[in-house]
């Protein structure tokens, strides 16, 4: 079973709509969340950490539930510069493991 | 710099052939971490240094995968005897503070390719 399992999508979305990824991880043992972007041909790029619960920056909400070993990020009033590739990425131990990404277009 | 940075950028390999990709990290920054990112994939990680100290190299693929940090900053990734599933990118990344969940910052990556 892999560490994290993400739907690679395409997500296809107009601007303004907003959008949803979920992502669950195998290890309960999994210490911190987070979510990282990455544009085409560059690397990661941090969007977000996720402690506790959740929480929230401007028009990205992320939340956990680590009953259910499940993080999700939400997007609101998507822009076109939002189109990126989003991975979840649980810490565990000393190793980031990386989700295989969720492909975003936010189409004009 | 102000940035993580890699050497070289782009590298062709002949199959059988040694490389040696380079990283500079954030000055200061304690933990190192090595990542392989196949087309279409995640990174995957490699190795994770603290300081000098390698204290995970679980996810080198074989024993020609060979890292090392000897001064604590600049880290090399060697591959011996390179294969054609040896070609995606190779990222390296640096965090302030010992890992345990800190923001890392990634550089742009070596992008290998073994023909």
């Amino acid at each position: 079973r892999k560490e994290v399992e993400q739907d690679p999508g395409p997500f296809n979305v107009p601007e303004g709509a907003t959008v949803a990824f979920n992502c669950t991880y195998s290890n309960s043992a999994s210490q911190s969340f987070f979510w990282y972007r990455q544009d085409c041909r560059k690397e990661p790029k941090l969007l977000m950490s996720v402690y506790s619960s959740g929480n929230e920056d401007g028009r990205f909400t992320a939340q956990l539930n680590r009953a259910s070993q499940y993080i999700s990020l939400l997007i609101r009033d998507s822009k076109l510069s939002d189109s990126a590739t989003y991975l979840c990425v649980p810490y565990t131990g000393n190793q980031f493991y990386f989700g295989t990404g969720t492909s975003l277009t936010v189409i004009p | 710099g102000a940035g993580v940075s890699q050497s070289p950028r782009y590298k062709v390999a002949k199959r059988g052939q040694d490389v040696a990709l380079r990283c500079d990290p954030i000055s200061g920054h304690v933990s190192l971490f090595w990542y392989q990112q196949a087309l279409g994939q995640g990174p995957e990680f490699l190795t994770y240094f603290q300081n000098e100290a390698q204290l995970d190299k679980s996810g080198l693929p074989s024993d020609r995968f060979f890292a090392e940090r000897p001064e604590g900053s600049v880290s090399t990734l060697k591959i011996q005897r390179t294969q054609q599933e040896d070609s995606a990118v190779y990222l390296c990344a640096s965090s302030h503070e010992l890992a345990g969940g800190n923001e890392q910052f990634f550089g742009p990556g070596t992008r290998l390719t073994v023909l």
